[in-house]
């Protein structure tokens, strides 16, 4: 069965500073991979997607992630971190880009940006 | 152009009763889920709905059921409430062969928070 597993609970980090959000993950077959954020009391936004092609992923809001295959990571990254970053992060798998396919995500890493 | 619907956005239900909650996809968009997100917890799917069939199933009991309708909208239905259906349902609405830059993505509305009491 496809996984993903978030080992952070939080991530803290100085407003300006560059962050990291980290995600590992266990398929069968070619991964496909999302990066999501959610707001306090809101639904999930759409950042970022590893389908194919380049390992490194540029996504909204400056957001970026790196598709490392031999270590099968996915790490969510920014360089300079603001303030109105700090929510919770979810990474997902999902089993083909086309189809019947459900989405399977990870815990769920809280970030919290600091002034 | 609208991103995912869900209505309503909180509501308060008595152990036992039913509850429907409904969305409208995203435009262009053929495919909806249901996912149900628990306090503190990921989003779990429920279920998918293609050309108004379920086509895919969680790890859910039968008394969550669902229904799409021709304009593509859907319905989530849950029966007999427990305390434990209290979590925050999440539509999510994709095109099920769209290919591009914006394919395969799939987007969330922002959810019906449900509480049984």
């Amino acid at each position: 069965a496809q996984s993903v597993a978030q080992p952070e609970d939080q991530v803290n980090v100085a407003e300006g500073n560059p962050l990291t959000v980290k995600c590992t993950y266990s398929v069968s077959g070619n991964p496909y991979l999302f990066w999501y954020v959610q707001y306090p009391n809101r639904g999930l936004q759409f950042l970022l997607k590893y389908i194919t092609g380049d390992n490194l992923v540029k996504g909204s809001y400056g957001f970026e992630a790196e598709f490392n295959k031999s270590q099968t990571s996915f790490h969510l990254k920014k360089p300079s971190a603001l303030v109105s970053d700090s929510a919770l992060y979810f990474c997902a798998v999902r089993d083909s880009p086309t189809g019947f396919q459900k989405l399977v995500f990870g815990t769920g890493t809280r970030l919290l940006v600091s002034p | 152009d609208a991103g995912v619907t869900q209505s309503p956005t909180h509501l308060i239900k008595t152990r036992g009763q039913q509850v429907t909650l409904r969305c409208s996809p995203k435009s262009g968009h053929d495919t909806v889920s249901w996912y149900q997100q628990a306090l503190g917890q990921g989003p779990q799917f429920i279920f998918q709905y293609y050309e108004e069939e379920e086509r895919q199933r969680g790890n859910f009991p039968d008394r969550f059921s669902g229904h799409q309708f021709p304009n593509y909208s859907s319905e989530l239905n849950v029966n007999a409430l427990l305390l434990g259906d209290s979590a925050l349902y999440l539509c999510a609405s994709s095109h099920i062969y769209r290919q591009g830059p914006s394919g395969n993505t799939i987007y969330f509305g922002e959810g019906s928070w449900l509480t049984v009491v």
